[in-house]
C-alpha cells in the first residue's frame, strides 16, 4: 500500500523559512515524479512545485518561484520542499503527492503551515 | 493554463443528476482529472483522462469532453457524494493546474 507521510509544518515568522518533508513508502520511489500542493483556508487547491523522479527536472508556480526549492532523497524515499521568505500567503495545508500516468493517485494527509508574527 | 469551473457551489438533492463543468484556456486535448475533496481530508482521484474512472469509484460518476470544455456529472446523488470537486489538467508536464472547485451542497 502506498503511503507518503508529510511532516516539517507549523508556525514561522514573516520572511522565514521552513523545510517540508514527505517519506513515502509502499512503492518504488524513484519511478515516480512527485508534487506539492497547498490550500490556504477555506480556499482551493494550488499546485507549488514537482520534481520528477530522478530529480533531474523541477517545476515551480509563478507564486513560489525564487523562494521554493524542491528536491529527493531517494534513497530515503523522501521527497523536500525547502520554503524560504514566507509570507502570510504561503499559510496553507501542504500535501505532497505522487504523479502516475498524468495524475496524482495518492496522496498525504497534509501537514499545516502558518506564516504569522 | 487556466482552468474555470462553474458553478462555483451548488446545492442538491439526494438523487439529483448534477453536472460540474469545467474550461480550459487552451486545449489540453484530454489531459483533465477531477477530484472529490471532504472537509478535512485529502483530495482523492476520481476520474483521469477526462472520462477514465478510478477503481473503486461509483459508477454514478462520470466525465466526458476533450479540447477545453468537460464535464462530471453525478447520475443520482447521494449523501456522500456532498463534497467539494476539482477539476486538473495535466497537459503542462508536472505543472497540473487546479480549477478553483465547485462545492456541492445539500
Amino acid at each position: 500500500e502506498v503511503q507518503l507521510l508529510e511532516s516539517g509544518g507549523g508556525l514561522e515568522q514573516p520572511g522565514g523559512s521552513l523545510r517540508l518533508s514527505c517519506a513515502a513508502s509502499g512503492l518504488i520511489f524513484s519511478s515516480y515524479a512527485m508534487s506539492w500542493v497547498r490550500q490556504a483556508p477555506g480556499k482551493g487547491l494550488e499546485w507549488v512545485s514537482g520534481i520528477s523522479g530522478d530529480g533531474d527536472n523541477t517545476y515551480y508556480a509563478d507564486s513560489v518561484k525564487g523562494r521554493f526549492s524542491i528536491s529527493r532523497d531517494n534513497f530515503r524515499n523522501t521527497v523536500y520542499l525547502q520554503m524560504n521568505r514566507l509570507t502570510a500567503e504561503d499559510s496553507a495545508v501542504y500535501y505532497c503527492a505522487r504523479e502516475s500516468g498524468y495524475r496524482f493517485d495518492h496522496w498525504g494527509q497534509g501537514t499545516p503551515v502558518s506564516v504569522s508574527s | 493554463i487556466q482552468m474555470t469551473q462553474s458553478p462555483s457551489s451548488l446545492s442538491a438533492s439526494v438523487g439529483d443528476r448534477v453536472t460540474i463543468t469545467c474550461r480550459a484556456s487552451q486545449s489540453i486535448n484530454n489531459y483533465l482529472n477531477w477530484y472529490q475533496q471532504k472537509p478535512g481530508r485529502a483530495p482523492k482521484l476520481l476520474i483521469s483522462g477526462a472520462s477514465s474512472l478510478q477503481t473503486g469509484v461509483p459508477s454514478r460518476f462520470s466525465g466526458s469532453g476533450s479540447g477545453t470544455d468537460f464535464t462530471l456529472t453525478i447520475s443520482s446523488l447521494q449523501p456522500e457524494d456532498f463534497a467539494t470537486y476539482y477539476c486538473q489538467q495535466s497537459f503542462t508536464t508536472l505543472m497540473y493546474t487546479f480549477g478553483q472547485g465547485t462545492r456541492l451542497e445539500i
